[in-house]
């Protein structure tokens, strides 16, 4: 089965600029999450769709970031303005259904330099 | 909130030996999930092991073992029989069962298989 597609897969920015992530999730997946890893770090929840609502947003930050999953398939995330510390790899992954014992499947992600 | 922590930032192994990558988690919860995901360079994460918290036998997959201990709040991996291609980022992650079950990961233990 095909994967979890994300494009670009680098992107350079400068500070205030705004930027575009993409996802096409496997298909017949519900359950969708964005993720930020910073450097160093593990993977951390941005945001969690289940079709096309919103199921978990409480760590997204919503003056900059914005998500949307249309007709509850693809997905963008964007920030607008960037900010150095948004630097970082964003990951999208889908499951199946949002149940605890699903397994994730993740996209190779983004790599974002904000300079 | 449930917190997951890998001590381990890097570790080494000789091939076709086994080694041991540690992982710890603080919940209050009975009902959940334990995964152990591997990330190559490519940035793509990928499920290695997963664990139900009811379930008091350990998982194994080939050469990939836990060692659960749910008292503790341990969760172990061990891989045997070390290979190459095992060199990577590994991330211990918890999953709850009830609402709201973000997956959170620890900061990963970098390993290193030494020909």
């Amino acid at each position: 089965e095909a994967g979890v597609a994300q494009s670009p897969r680098y992107k350079i920015i400068e500070k205030r600029q705004s930027v575009a992530f993409w996802c096409n999730p496997i298909s017949g997946h519900a359950t969708l999450y964005w993720y930020q890893q910073i450097l160093g770090q593990g993977p951390k929840l941005l945001i969690q769709f289940q079709n096309n609502g919103v199921v978990d947003d409480s760590q997204l930050p919503k003056d900059r970031f914005s998500a949307e999953r249309l007709k509850g398939v693809d997905s963008t995330l964007k920030i607008q303005p960037a900010k150095l510390e948004d630097s970082a790899v964003y990951l999208c992954a889908s499951s199946l259904n949002p149940q605890g014992r699903e397994k994730l499947f993740f996209g190779s992600g983004t790599q974002l330099s904000v300079l | 909130a449930q917190t997951v922590t890998q001590s381990q930032p890097e570790m080494s192994v000789q091939e076709a030996e086994t080694v041991t990558l540690s992982c710890t988690y603080d919940t209050s919860e009975s009902d959940y999930y334990l995964f152990w995901y591997k990330q190559p360079p490519s940035r793509q994460m990928i499920l290695v092991i997963r664990q139900e918290a009811y379930k008091q036998q350990n998982a194994t997959e080939n050469r990939f073992s836990v060692n659960f201990q749910k008292a503790a709040k341990s969760f172990s991996l061990k891989i045997s029989d070390s290979q190459l291609g095992d060199a990577a980022m590994y991330f211990c992650a918890y999953r709850s069962n009830y609402n709201n079950n973000d997956m959170r990961f620890g900061a990963g233990t970098r390993l290193t298989v030494k020909p």
